[in-house]
């Protein structure tokens, strides 16, 4: 089974600090891990994917196979990063179907 | 990016009745849809998957006789609360996702819909 984990609901964080948001996996095979990223009345939406190995709004996300772990991780944080994140992983299920298990989610609240 | 939509948006029915819900994906051909539900303050939980012209595939503990999914074409998929009941209100979200190589599995959501029954 696949499984998600976020352990932070909320991360509060000033304006230009550090940010690093956590994710861990469980799956046995490889998979392929997002992160989503939900702003306030908006729908969700993908934020990057550790397959392109790219940088999205200043976000990175580096895949660690021996960690199970996809943390999320900014330099300097703004005030428009404020918004909920999601991780996701996406996997083959026992029926050949491509699932997405999604985190629970952290809620990014950054302070001015 | 690709745009997927919903509608209605909010509807608020009584109990006992049934309720359909569209998705639709705008401007590509979705050749997967998935239904989620959302809990206040809870994560998406995967409701069902739907590949156009054959039957969906659902989650464990979710009634397929309740939450009937119609996948007719590459653009529309559908979902029908039958005799909902006040547990059912929810937030349901759908998402498309294209046909695509290998590992291209980016999924792009609807805005959702919130269901409530009285």
């Amino acid at each position: 089974a696949q499984r998600v984990t976020q352990p932070e609901k909320l991360l509060s964080v000033f304006k230009g600090a550090p940010v690093e948001l956590k994710c861990n996996y469980s799956y046995s095979g490889s998979p392929e891990l997002f992160w989503y990223v939900q702003y306030s009345r908006q729908r969700l939406q993908l934020l990057l994917r550790h397959i392109s190995r790219e940088s999205i709004k200043g976000f990175t996300a580096d895949l660690n196979k021996g960690e199970t772990s996809f943390h999320l991780k900014k330099p300097f944080a703004q005030e428009e990063d404020s918004a909920m994140y999601y991780c996701a992983l996406s996997a083959a299920n026992s029926g050949g179907y491509q699932k997405v298990t999604f985190g629970t989610g952290t809620k990014l609240q950054v302070i001015p | 990016g690709a745009v997927v939509s919903q509608h209605p948006s909010r509807v608020i029915c009584k109990s006992g009745t049934s309720v359909k819900i569209e998705c639709r994906s705008l401007d590509f051909q979705a050749t997967t849809m998935f239904w989620y539900r959302q809990f206040p303050k809870q994560s998406l939980m995967l409701m069902a998957t739907s590949n156009e012209g054959s039957k969906a595939t659902y989650e464990q503990g979710v009634e397929k006789d309740k939450f009937l999914i119609n996948h007719a074409s590459l653009t529309l998929s559908t979902l029908t609360v039958t005799s909902a009941h006040p547990e059912d209100s929810s937030f349901y979200i759908c998402s498309a996702r294209g046909g695509g190589g290998a590992g291209y599995n980016e999924q792009f959501f609807g805005p959702g819909t919130r269901l409530t029954v009285l």
